[in-house]
């Protein structure tokens, strides 16, 4: 079973920052957080993922609350590609290490 | 990026008879790779866990005589539907890791949507 919550759907305006919120509040110390995210009829696209320390990259930042039992992703200046189903998983970090997905966020980025 | 493709993107098929979805690692040699089916409006289900050169590690539920993988070389597996019945129609999806970059990292091929008639 997933062991994250999200809320179902969220909007966003154009060109604003996109904020979703991911609970785990049962992560366990070795477990990773990952976002990813799947557009209409593709294969999910690696988004960014952490274990503590908030993370940023060319996508997106992470922010992990301190004690680990929720984060944030923050997408800084969402377009209209941008929605997507959003997910947030945990799941130990080491090869073969499979990814078990939740229903996730229905992003909907409004012109 | 990392690519994974997948063959064929859309199939259509009579009931009872087998269809073969490949699933290619393009630029990088891939051990272990898994295999999700997706139900319209709902979320990936994994199905099992390819790995190169030994038998698939099937998820609870998940028929192994059913859904044939097999994992023959590093850059290919690839997922049997046998005798496949309109229930089985679904978006398969596989995924790849990449050994020696950021853990968790997984690549998604673009899907392959079956219908069965």
């Amino acid at each position: 079973d997933a062991k994250t919550t999200q809320p179902p759907s969220m909007d966003c305006a154009e060109g604003r920052a996109a904020n979703l919120p991911c609970n785990h509040s049962t992560i366990s110390g070795n477990e990773y957080v990952y976002w990813y995210r799947q557009i209409h009829s593709q294969g999910p696209q690696y988004i960014i993922h952490g274990l503590k320390n908030n993370e940023t990259n060319e996508m997106a930042s992470l922010i992990i609350t301190e004690d680990r039992k929720s984060s944030t992703l923050i997408l800084p200046h969402a377009t209209l590609r941008d929605t997507a189903v959003y997910y947030c998983i945990v799941s130990p970090s080491g090869a073969t290490n499979k990814l078990i997905f939740g229903t996730g966020t229905l992003l909907a980025v409004q012109p | 990026g990392a690519v994974v493709s997948q063959h064929p993107s859309r199939v259509i098929c009579k009931s009872g008879t087998s269809v073969k979805i490949e699933c290619r690692s393009l630029d990088f040699q891939a051990t272990t790779m898994f295999w999700y089916r997706q139900f319209p409006k709902k979320s990936l289900m994994l199905m099992a866990t390819s790995n190169e050169g030994s038998k698939a590690t099937y998820e609870q539920g998940v028929e192994k005589d059913k859904f044939l993988i097999n994992h023959a070389s590093l850059t290919l597996s690839t997922l049997t539907v046998t005798s496949a019945h309109p229930e089985d129609s679904s978006f398969y999806i596989c995924s790849a890791e990449t050994p020696g970059t950021k853990s968790g990292e997984l690549f998604f091929g673009e899907g392959s949507r079956l219908t069965v008639l």
